[in-house]
């Protein structure tokens, strides 16, 4: 049974670029979620999305985004990037609810410059 | 509101010593998850186990045993006779059920096993 897939691994962008990042999730998984991890903020959660609706959001601004097609993948969107929004983005995927448990990708190093 | 403590930022141990990872939570909620789960170098989150609220029942896997209580609000997790596969960031984390994927995380122990 394959795992979660993000892609890319690493992504070097420059300071005001946008980025798109894509998770695939584990087949049958219906909610995705999205984790920015930094070394002074730790693990933070940006957005749940579940059957292609956002279900929840975390603190995050505007610039950042995401959606969820009909076959649960997801793509998550940082417009206008800054230095600090360099971080491990990770994507995990559940059957449905926190109960299920979650599954995490590998995540996919993002560098601003 | 909702925390999860990690105090011990980093821990070292020589292999084949026990270890105890510490976790204190805050939630005013009555039904709640609590989870553990390991980072190795990689950067993937490894799930390691999962809690409901409603069950106090320690649990040992392997090498690995979670002790939780309720009246202190803590979700400790011991490794017995550590090994240097064992390496690696341990986090904390706690969801609440009407809020799906949204996992509060602690902060992280970094365990290093030193041969």
């Amino acid at each position: 049974k394959a795992g979660v897939t993000q892609t890319p691994r690493y992504l070097i962008k420059t300071r005001g670029q946008q980025v798109t990042l894509s998770c695939s999730p584990i087949s049958g998984h219906r909610s995705v979620s999205w984790y920015q991890q930094t070394p002074g903020q730790g693990l933070q959660f940006l957005f749940e999305y579940f059957s292609e609706t956002q279900r929840n959001k975390g603190n995050f601004p505007g610039r950042f985004s995401g959606r969820q097609f009909s076959n649960s993948r997801s793509e998550m969107n940082v417009s206008t990037l800054e230095l600090g929004d360099s971080a491990l983005y990770l994507c995990a995927s559940s059957p449905a609810t926190g109960k299920d448990g979650y599954t995490f990708g590998s995540g996919t190093r993002l560098t601003v410059v | 509101a909702q925390k999860v403590t990690q105090a011990q930022t980093e821990i070292s141990v020589v292999e084949k010593e026990d270890v105890t990872l510490d976790c204190v939570y805050e939630t005013r909620d009555t039904t709640y998850y609590l989870f553990w789960y390991k980072q190795p170098p990689s950067g993937e989150l490894v799930f390691l186990i999962r809690r409901n609220s409603f069950d106090e029942q320690n649990e040992i896997s392997g090498r690995y045993s979670w002790n939780f209580q309720k009246s202190t609000s803590s979700f400790n997790f011991t490794i017995t006779a550590s090994q240097v596969v064992d390496s690696a960031v341990y986090f904390c984390a706690l969801s609440r059920p009407n809020q799906g994927g949204k996992l509060i995380f602690g902060q992280g122990t970094e365990l290093s096993v030193k041969p």
